[in-house]
């Protein structure tokens, strides 16, 4: 079945740690995206992807970084520079290059600073 | 910069028609979508209107886009135990949103026996 998966579900970090969350998507879609929920907040864009090797900034990217070196994956580094990490990460997945460019979201990784 | 704006909360009976409405400042818009969050979960596409439509209906979900007003609505009929979710509107510029669609903060949909 085609989608996107994020991992892990859950994830605890201590102060001054960096961490990685995965998301890969099997849908041979060309733009990938990283959104922050909080609650009351909405979701708000870290970072985007339309292309392999090249990505951009979002609205909320400090703190953050990614890559994307393959299609399928675009992974988010949460650095220990990002003040208030904990939080609801979500990744999702679109077409490029075409007009109506729905997003296809994972479940989501929660994490928690502790 | 662009704008979404939802109303937080909305309570309905069971059985009873839910109304979520959303307001947006991007005269470009050229899609806006509807999805459905529930707890713990991703969030899930319900249906898009394009932006030359003022109405679309698929099953229980009425769309209806006035784009004057830059007002949007998603009627959901027979509201059930299940619709109950955070509801959220979302819309692409007329780069068609290739850089990250603009999502309203939710709505929390809340349904009463």
């Amino acid at each position: 079945d085609g989608g996107i998966t994020q991992s892990p579900k859950y994830l605890f970090r201590k102060e001054g740690q960096n961490v990685t969350l995965s998301c890969e998507q099997n849908l041979n879609h060309d733009a990938m995206y990283w959104y922050r929920q909080d609650p009351g907040q909405g979701l708000r864009l870290i970072y985007y992807s339309q292309i392999v090797n090249d990505f951009q900034k979002g609205d909320i990217a400090e703190g953050y970084s990614v890559s994307r070196e393959k299609k399928e994956s675009f992974p988010l580094t949460v650095t220990s520079a990002q003040k208030n990490p904990t939080a609801f990460y979500l990744c999702a997945s679109s077409m490029a290059g075409t007009r109506r460019t729905e997003a296809f979201f994972g479940q989501g990784t929660r994490l928690t600073v502790v | 910069g662009e704008d979404v704006e939802q109303s937080l909360f909305l309570s309905v009976r069971e059985g009873d028609s839910s109304v979520i409405n959303c307001t947006y400042t991007d005269s470009s818009s050229t899609y806006l979508y509807w999805y459905k969050q529930e707890p713990g979960a991703g969030l899930q596409l319900l249906t898009y209107i394009f932006s030359n439509m003022d109405m679309k209906q698929d099953q229980r979900l009425t769309v209806l886009l006035n784009k004057k007003d830059k007002h949007l609505s998603l009627r959901i009929a027979d509201t059930q135990t299940g619709d109950s979710a955070i509801y959220f509107c979302a819309e692409s510029d007329s780069g068609g949103g290739a850089d990250g669609l603009t999502f309203g903060k939710g709505t929390h949909l809340i349904i009463q026996p």
